[in-house]
């Protein structure tokens, strides 16, 4: 298993303004994930964390809005930039387990934006 | 068509009843089928994990992935009001990369 921790758990932020979410976990693993989950939805993906390179964003997410860190194996970032009223949301950190490729998530970030 | 159907209920059952909670699917490609319980204002958790077709148990909760039919399926024995969530279906194939495909979620209410 992993267990994941982020921070911070939830913010209110204005207009206009970035917030870094981190993302840590307690072994070393892969593949690392960005989700976001609105109200009453499902999960959706942003993007892959790769370590040493660009995340690989998903359809509609982009680098200038989410900027994404990935310095090593157990640590990640995402920050949502110029933020506006529709990017409040969850957002979640996930994680690949190398050996069994189970999937687990972070506690999650809840994001209001006024 | 999406890749994934669930339904998002909600689903209502008193105490001790059997729950079953489906999911279907098109992508013939998935292997891994997973199972996640998500409380109110609180990450998803990873519930049950399948690869491949077959049944899993786990204390009060099987799953059942049905490759033929493209459809899977968890049940809850004894259901306690502990148990009211939401259930999430997903699943992953590693052909291209590794996605996950997730389910809407079916909201669980169990009454004591």
């Amino acid at each position: 298993s992993a267990v994941i921790s982020q921070k911070p758990s939830r913010d209110i932020c204005q207009r206009g303004t970035s917030l870094t979410i981190q993302c840590q976990v307690d072994s070393q693993v892969t593949m690392m994930f960005w989700y976001r989950q609105q109200p009453g939805q499902s999960l959706t993906l942003i993007a892959t964390a790769n370590q040493g390179s660009e995340a690989t964003y998903e359809s509609g997410f982009v680098i200038d809005k989410f900027p994404i860190s990935r310095p090593n194996l157990t640590f990640s970032t995402l920050t949502v930039s110029n933020m506006s009223p529709e990017d409040s949301s969850i957002y979640l950190c996930s994680v690949l387990t190398d050996s069994a490729y189970e999937q687990y998530f972070g506690p999650g970030t809840r994001l209001t934006v006024t | 068509q999406k890749e994934v159907e669930q339904d998002p209920g909600p689903l209502s059952v008193p105490e001790g009843a059997i729950v079953s909670l489906n999911c279907t699917y098109s992508n013939s490609a998935f292997q891994y089928f997973m199972w996640y319980r998500q409380y109110s204002r609180k990450g998803p958790e990873l519930l049950m994990y399948t690869y491949s077709s077959g049944n899993k148990e786990d204390g009060r909760f099987t799953a059942q992935v049905d490759k033929s039919s493209k459809y899977i399926s968890l049940f809850i024995r004894d259901s306690q009001p502990s148990d009211s969530a939401t259930y999430l279906c997903a699943m992953s194939a590693r052909t291209g990369g590794f996605k996950t495909i997730f389910g809407a979620g079916t909201r669980l209410f169990v009454k004591a």
